[in-house]
């Protein structure tokens, strides 16, 4: 079965910047759309952005409320995507889960456990 | 895109059934909506996409159906470990956006 990972969540002051990487075991993700997820505690899942697979040309598209300070990437194998959090405010403290789609048509079928952000000071 | 997911709170006992439902407050190719569980401290599960086709290891008490604005999310008999909240969401446009959850638990 396959699972994808979540690493480089924590405590993070205002402002500051965060990196979460997504892996697994046999995981890749250049032939898919790879999507991240948040949800804040308590309440419900909120779209961060995703980067559509090397067919659609890797483009990025990003919610309203990450544009410009967000970026998602992955590397040059394909089998570590990036979530890269810049200017983080507390409206970002959530679990963060890395996502991926094996079509346009599929929805969302793997995801991760889910990596924590808290944003404080 | 906004969906709006009614009823808020489902109150039912085991052996009955559930019709959740989801809005869309404008037309949607009914390719692109799905349903997922979620249970407390762990990760969403696709249950259906493309409104209606049930995801892989799926049991078949769960089906969806709609089109256009208005889609369901039917579980025929509910098993214990069917008491979750349930998601909507569309994936046709960006942004994807998910509706505001169905909780579904025992009375």
């Amino acid at each position: 079965e396959l699972q994808v990972v979540e690493s480089g969540g924590g405590l993070v002051q205002p402002g500051r910047s965060l990196r979460l990487s997504c892996t697994g075991p046999g995981v890749t993700f250049g032939d898919y759309v790879l999507s991240w997820v948040r949800q804040a505690p308590g309440k419900g899942l909120e779209w961060v952005g995703f980067i559509r697979d090397h067919g659609y040309g890797g483009t990025t598209e990003y919610a309203a409320s990450v544009k410009g300070r967000f970026n998602i990437s992955k590397d040059d194998s394909g089998s570590i995507a990036f979530l890269q959090m810049n200017g983080l405010t507390i409206e970002d403290t959530a679990v963060y889960y890395c996502s991926r789609s094996p079509g346009r048509y599929s929805g969302i079928s793997l995801w991760g456990q889910g990596t924590l952000v808290t944003v404080s000071s | 895109f906004v969906l709006t997911q009614s009823p808020g709170t489902l109150s039912l006992s085991p052996g009955e059934r559930a019709t959740l439902s989801c809005r869309v407050s404008q037309s949607l190719s009914s390719s692109y909506l799905a349903w997922y569980q979620q249970k407390p401290g762990q990760a969403p599960r696709l249950l259906i996409y493309g409104a209606s086709t049930r995801a892989t290891g799926i049991p078949d008490r769960f089906s969806g159906s709609g089109s256009g604005t208005d889609f369901t999310l039917t579980i025929t008999r509910l098993e214990p470990e069917d008491f979750a909240v349930y998601y909507c969401q569309q994936y046709g446009r960006s942004p994807w956006t998910f509706g505001q959850g169905t909780k579904v638990e025992i009375k």
